[in-house]
């Protein structure tokens, strides 16, 4: 089983551009999270979805923007991109159900804007 | 609101136990917990309900305290394999879990 995949793994991205982080999972999870991790910190959540066609912000939105058109993929968008987004971001999805259910994460994909 | 773990880090020799907590200021319907391996990604350990359950996986187990929205994480006789970082990760009922600063474990021979 494949788990959560993302891709890329490494990127290096100059002031302004923007990129797309892709995420796409095979469990049938429900529910999808973006994270973001900075060297030596904590995770982060940037934003997090329930279902298809339904996203919500999480707790460092700005910056960032999402969509989640099928159960499968949830990619996080960045626009315009700032030295304050280098950082390690991890994807993670569970079943949401009542309760809360395990994360379960990507490998990860590392990003330096330069 | 990000919850309060402690202590920030801890050294331990092999065999030696040790405990981590989470606070939060917020009702908590659940606790999670993780551990994170330097390039890794976070791995879960266990997660514990709204009731005061305590749960435990060979020799790491952890505690929930509804009224004080505290979990606590017990590592008994620590092996090097236990090295890394600690979260945990708090969910108000919302499904948006929002994570500590974690707790890093280092273990010696």
């Amino acid at each position: 089983n494949a788990g959560v995949t993302q891709t890329p793994k490494f990127r290096i991205l100059k002031i302004g551009q923007s990129m797309t982080l892709q995420c796409t999972q095979d469990m049938n999870h429900n529910y999808m999270y973006w994270y973001r991790q900075d060297p030596g910190m904590g995770l982060k959540l940037i934003y997090y979805s329930v279902g298809a066609g339904i996203t919500d912000k999480g707790e460092v939105p700005n910056g960032y923007n999402v969509s989640r058109s099928t159960t499968e993929d949830f990619p996080l968008r960045l626009e315009l991109a700032a030295p304050s987004q280098t950082s390690v971001y991890f994807c993670a999805s569970s079943f949401g159900l009542a309760g809360g259910q395990a994360l379960f994460f990507g490998e990860g994909s590392r990003l330096t804007v330069l | 609101q990000q919850p309060v773990q402690s202590p920030q880090a801890v050294i331990l020799r092999e065999g030696e136990d040790a405990v981590i907590n989470c606070s939060s200021s917020k009702a908590l319907y659940s606790v999670h917990w993780y551990r994170q391996k330097h390039g890794e990604a976070p791995v879960f350990l266990m997660i514990l309900l709204k009731g005061g359950e305590q749960k435990g996986h060979e020799k790491i187990s952890a505690s929930f305290n509804e009224k004080k929205q505290q979990s606590s994480l017990y590592l008994t006789a620590s092996q090097l394999s236990y090295s890394g970082t600690y979260f945990c990760g708090t969910d108000t009922g919302g499904f948006k879990t929002i994570f500590g600063a974690g707790t890093r474990l280092f273990v010696k021979a």
